[in-house]
């Protein structure tokens, strides 16, 4: 776990700004994953990445944005077009084998406010 | 995506009794299913995962069993301790989505003295 960081650990945004939520990886995981969670709903997947410049959407992608330059590096951007962006995002990165999966392993989350 | 049900949504129990947790799942092809404990404030932490080709894993005081037919899983924790409060997720492996998990809603569970 250690080996996933994401920062800030809060963020507070305006109506109508949009923010950059950060994760870096240094364990060599090919896929990494961005959830949502908000109390009572459990995680929720907004985008994924299984290599470098590709990404797919999740169940929740909209007012989301997301890119994939380097193998470490997955950077949420939250969008003013996200009406309630208020929640706990968490990052999470895994080594992709052939067809199976490896362990996920999650950042320390970032707490994003709506003021 | 696929529906992963869990249950009971919290638990209290005494300590030293079990718990159990119980999740179901929709899509057949899943065949990943780990389980995370999450503190207030904190990451997920993955306890305990079983992949579809074994029914049962053990590791310590935990256990998870899979009946692949019926589409469930579920957590055992014996001798439960103080220390094992928190929130308890299972999940499955989404098989159209590039190995991302379906979470279900989690279980508050509640150890007492």
């Amino acid at each position: 776990d250690g080996g996933i960081t994401q920062s800030p650990k809060y963020l507070f945004r305006k109506e109508g700004q949009n923010v950059t939520l950060s994760c870096e990886q240094n364990l060599n995981h090919d896929a990494m994953y961005w959830y949502r969670q908000d109390p009572g709903q459990g995680l929720r997947l907004i985008y994924y990445s299984q290599i470098v410049n590709d990404f797919q959407k999740g169940d929740i992608a909209e007012g989301y944005s997301v890119s994939r330059e380097k193998k470490e590096s997955f950077p949420l951007t939250v969008t003013s077009a996200q009406k309630n962006p208020t929640a706990f995002y968490l990052c999470a990165s895994s080594i992709v084998a052939g067809t199976s999966t490896d362990t996920q392993y999650f950042g320390p989350g970032t707490r994003l406010t709506v003021l | 995506g696929e529906n992963v049900e869990q249950h009971p949504s919290t638990l209290s129990v005494q300590e030293g009794d079990s718990a159990v947790i119980k999740c179901t799942y929709s899509d057949s092809a899943s065949n990943y299913f780990p389980w995370y404990k999450q503190e207030l404030g904190k990451r997920p932490q993955l306890i305990i995962d079983i992949r579809s080709n074994v029914g049962e894993k053990k590791d310590q005081r935990i256990a998870v069993t899979l009946n692949k037919t019926a589409k469930h899983f579920s957590l055992h924790i014996t001798e439960t301790q103080p220390e094992d409060s928190a929130v308890y997720f299972c999940a499955a492996l989404l098989s159209n989505s590039g190995y991302a998990l379906n979470f279900g809603k989690g279980t508050s569970l509640l150890v007492t003295p």
